[in-house]
């Protein structure tokens, strides 16, 4: 079993709707979550970190945790064509070292 | 601020020569990490520095790769005797401290073997 896992998509969505990312984790003692935006040939741009359990909002972004799951996800309000990327989950697994996911790649349609 | 500073941009090298990759972190960043990105896959952990601690070399794919870290600032990635396999983006990252902080990370290297 992969540490951290994400559905590779496409996840194809229309403009104006809402995005949902989501990922999960093999290690129950992991401790802080992230997700980067990759657009193609770029490199990952942090959007949004977590701790806790719950969400966590920054302008079009949430982030939601449940630990108890060991589940991620990241939701995307009234999504725009600039938002299709790659969307990495990364998480710190204790080690200090990030456990990337793959990456779901998201395209939002005009 | 100024972020993570990589460089060359691109860098195309025919097989068998030696490499250099040259990463300079966000100022005041004590954590330093190298990773791997070959096209269409994901980021594969290389190396990573913490201040003045011995650095977690697990990642290294073969003892062809080394790194460095001088004055727990500026990194270099060297690859020996470059094989076509290591054609990809090498990306550094930086972050404040090791423990439970974001990595920022720089533009990449674009790496070629002829």
């Amino acid at each position: 079993q992969k540490e951290v896992e994400q559905n590779s998509g496409p996840l194809s969505v229309p403009e104006g709707a809402i995005a949902s990312l989501n990922c999960t984790y093999s290690d129950r003692g992991s401790q802080s979550f992230f997700w980067y935006r990759q657009y193609s040939g770029k490199s990952p741009e942090l959007i949004m970190f977590i701790y806790s359990n719950g969400d966590k909002e920054d302008g079009r972004f949430t982030a939601q945790l449940n630990k108890a799951s060991q589940y991620v996800s990241l939701l995307i309000r009234d999504s725009q064509p600039s938002d299709s990327a790659t969307y990495l989950c990364a998480v710190n697994t204790g080690f200090q070292k990030l456990v990337f996911g793959t990456g779901t790649r998201l395209l939002v349609s005009p | 601020g100024a972020g993570v500073s990589q460089s060359p941009s691109n860098k195309v090298t025919e097989k068998g020569k030696d490499v250099e990759l040259r990463c300079d972190p966000i100022s005041g960043h004590t954590a330093l990490y190298w990773y791997r990105q070959s096209l269409g896959q994901g980021l594969e952990f290389l190396i990573y520095f913490q201040g003045n601690s011995a650095p977690d070399k697990s990642g290294l794919p073969s003892d062809r790769f080394s790194a460095e870290r001088t004055g727990g600032s500026v990194s270099t990635l060297t690859i020996q005797r470059t094989q076509q396999e290591d054609s990809a983006v090498y990306l550094c990252a930086s972050s404040l401290t090791d423990y439970n902080q974001p990595q920022h990370f720089g533009d990449g290297t674009r790496l070629s073997i002829l």
